[in-house]
């Protein structure tokens, strides 16, 4: 089964201070690990997706690479309207087509 | 605009009583999902279809029913069945397997049952 593990829970930013989110990843054969933010009380907003490890990803501030076990979302210089909680989610060769599995996400919290 | 509209925003329940809540999207996706999101929890996939009158059991279909008679639409009924409903409900689009397989969500209906 499919198992997603993002840390850390939570994590508090300076505006400006520069940081890394983890998600680590047990799947049989990845077919796409996808990045995604979602803002209080709204649906998740689709940022990334990678499909092999090496492969990077950019917008704006945000950077996301792959490994063959996890994955990380750099955030660099960080703005307060960077606040969000950011999921992880995979779906590999052996899962029904369609289904994702998801992580519980890192609630990243930037101040002024 | 395309996008997915999921209404009401908010809704309210007795308890022991069914509740429909409705997903629409015109993003001509052929693929639709429920999930079910609780806090701390990661997203739960409910049920999910990839064609019209088609569709699978998630990991937590019990006490759920879906219908899928038009492309556009994907409406969730919660039934009494459920023992715990209240939750944030998620409904999700993507294109077929010509895709990777990209998810796009809509705003979400937060359901509370008393």
């Amino acid at each position: 089964e499919d198992q997603v593990t993002q840390s850390p829970e939570a994590l508090r930013l300076q505006e400006g201070e520069s940081s890394s989110l983890n998600c680590s990843y047990t799947v049989s054969g990845l077919r796409g690990l996808f990045w995604y933010r979602q803002d209080p009380g709204k649906g998740p907003e689709f940022l990334f997706t990678l499909y092999s490890a090496g492969e990077e990803k950019e917008k704006e501030r945000l950077k996301a690479t792959l490994t063959k076990k996890e994955s990380f979302l750099h955030i660099t210089a960080p703005k307060p309207e960077d606040s969000a909680t950011y999921l992880c989610a995979v779906t590999g060769f052996a899962d029904s087509w369609g289904k994702l599995q998801f992580g519980a996400g890192t609630q990243v919290v930037v101040t002024p | 605009d395309g996008g997915i509209t999921q209404s009401p925003k908010y809704l309210f329940r007795k308890e022991g009583q069914n509740v429909t809540l409705s997903c629409e999207q015109n993003l001509n996706h052929d693929a639709m999902y429920w999930y079910r999101q609780d806090p701390g929890q990661g997203l739960r996939l409910i049920y999910y279809s990839q064609i019209v009158n088609d569709f699978q059991k998630g990991d937590i279909a019990e006490g759920y029913s879906v219908s899928r008679e038009k492309k556009e639409s994907f409406p969730l009924t919660v039934t009494s069945a459920q023992k715990n409903p209240t939750a944030f409900y998620l409904c999700a689009s993507s294109k077929e397997r010509t895709s990777r397989n990209e998810q796009y969500f809509g705003p979400g209906t937060r359901l509370t049952v008393t």
